[in-house]
């Protein structure tokens, strides 16, 4: 059974930036989409953006200027950097699996972490 | 980016009813759909993709259906665990988008 963890800070100041590991366990990081999800309190789901395990991203062009994913195959963990944050990107955050056959519609998140909420505030 | 519309926003509905909730997309996405269930506290569980796959495990109660821009996620008799909130998301192209939800209540 693949499970997912978020980890990182809870608390941000603004202007600075959030750093989130997520860790895989359970299968491997390889030949799979691995995606951010982040949702307010109270509000919707907000999709991040992806990366592939070879490193190949895609962004969400409302958070592409301040948002890098990376991706480390050795430990089966993948990374989330949100620079410049402000009270706006107060939010859980969820790391889930992209499950994708081809071009085939069916694709979705299968996997998720639990989420972690990550607090910005002086 | 393609905006995806739920309706209702939230219902109340009482243990054994038929539930309904449609979901729009501003353009056609064929049945590049899902839905997600989401328990208070808890992560998003993808319940159907495809607009109309189960899940495995999921129960049977729980039919997708639609395709195009119009699709509907129906509860066929609404158990007390089904308290939750319920996103559609589009996979047909990125930026992935989800409505913003419909919360289901137990009278």
């Amino acid at each position: 059974q693949v499970q997912l963890q978020e980890s990182g800070p809870g608390l941000v100041k603004p202007s600075e930036a959030l750093s989130l590991t997520c860790s895989v366990s359970g299968g491997s990081i390889s030949s799979y989409f691995w995606s951010w999800i982040r949702q307010p309190p109270g509000e919707g789901l907000e999709w991040i953006g992806y990366i592939y395990y070879s490193g190949s991203t895609n962004y969400n062009p409302s958070l592409k200027s301040r948002v890098t994913i990376s991706v480390d195959t050795s430990k089966n963990q993948f990374f989330l950097k949100l620079s410049s944050v402000t009270a706006a990107d107060t939010a859980v955050y969820y790391c889930a699996r992209w499950y994708a056959s081809g071009s085939s519609p069916s694709r979705h998140f299968d996997y998720w972490g639990p989420g972690t909420l990550v607090a910005v505030s002086s | 980016d393609i905006q995806m519309t739920q309706s209702p926003s939230s219902l109340s509905a009482s243990v054994g009813d038929r539930v309904t909730i449609t979901c729009r997309a501003s353009q056609s996405i064929s049945n590049y759909l899902n839905w997600y269930q989401q328990i208070p506290g808890k992560a998003p569980k993808i319940l159907m993709y495809a607009a109309s796959s189960l899940q495995s495990g999921v129960p049977s109660r729980f039919r997708g259906s639609g395709s195009g821009t119009d699709f509907t996620l129906t509860i066929s008799s609404l158990q007390p665990e089904d308290s939750a909130t319920y996103y559609c998301q589009q996979s047909y192209d990125t930026p992935w988008t989800f409505g913003q939800g419909t919360k289901v209540e137990i009278k």
